[in-house]
């Protein structure tokens, strides 16, 4: 168990709808990462978070969107679904904003139809 | 662009033998990461490797990095069934924002 949790664990909508998963950091972690993990696409950065700024961009679709709040916790928004985003969506957090270990949440598997 | 390879990208293997997993970057690196991955589960970090002629062991896993040759490896010694797993190979670099790059993965099955 990395500390990292995210909810839910699974959840399956249809296209064209609104989900926004969530995710805790371990305790003391400043940085939210939230990465993608599809069989076509493998493993991919979407946006970190840092202390509630955001700090780097991968190749988020501008359908998705995320923040993180104060308490640290972080929420990554996916609108307009469509059967493309079909994925495992991972959270990861570290202690600091530059490079460090990060420790991977268990994923929301989302499955659209 | 920061590109990261594996290979091989499936590995089958019987237990009590030796094999080595590549993964070669495109560029500098600040970290070099190797997380395993079981089916449908989470990554877990098995080791992180700072520097040149890193060396780090954890039972039958021992992983190297060489900077100049942009290269690290994964030696599994003495393989076991439990060892089966994906095992992903991640750099991250500042110059590219502060992001892992994963490698496609190895999927390795070790038959008993």
């Amino acid at each position: 168990d990395s500390g990292v949790t995210q909810t839910p664990k699974h959840l399956i909508t249809a296209t064209g709808q609104r989900v926004t998963l969530r995710c805790s950091p371990r305790s003391g972690d400043l940085s939210v990462y939230w990465y993608q993990q599809s069989l076509d696409q493998g493993l991919q950065f979407l946006i970190q978070y840092y202390n509630g700024e955001e700090r780097a961009k991968g190749n988020i679709l501008e359908r998705f969107s995320a923040q993180q709040f104060p308490d640290l916790h972080s929420e990554l928004n996916l609108s307009s679904l469509e059967l493309g985003d079909s994925a495992l969506y991972f959270c990861a957090s570290s202690a600091r904003g530059g490079p460090d270990t990060q420790y991977f949440g268990p994923g929301t598997r989302l499955t659209v139809l | 662009e920061l590109k990261v390879e594996q290979n091989p990208l499936f590995l089958s293997m019987q237990e009590g033998k030796n094999y080595t997993i590549y993964c070669n970057y495109s560029t500098t690196s600040d970290r070099l990461y190797w997380y395993r991955q079981d089916p449908g589960k989470s990554l877990e970090s098995l080791f992180v490797l700072l520097s040149n002629g890193a060396v780090k062991q954890e039972g039958r896993l021992m992983a190297s990095l060489d900077t100049k040759a942009r290269l690290s490896t994964l030696h599994i010694t003495a393989a076991v069934h439990d060892l089966s797993a994906t095992y992903f190979c991640a750099v991250d670099n500042m110059e590219y924002g502060n992001k892992l790059v994963f490698g496609a993965g190895t999927i390795l099955r070790v038959k008993s």
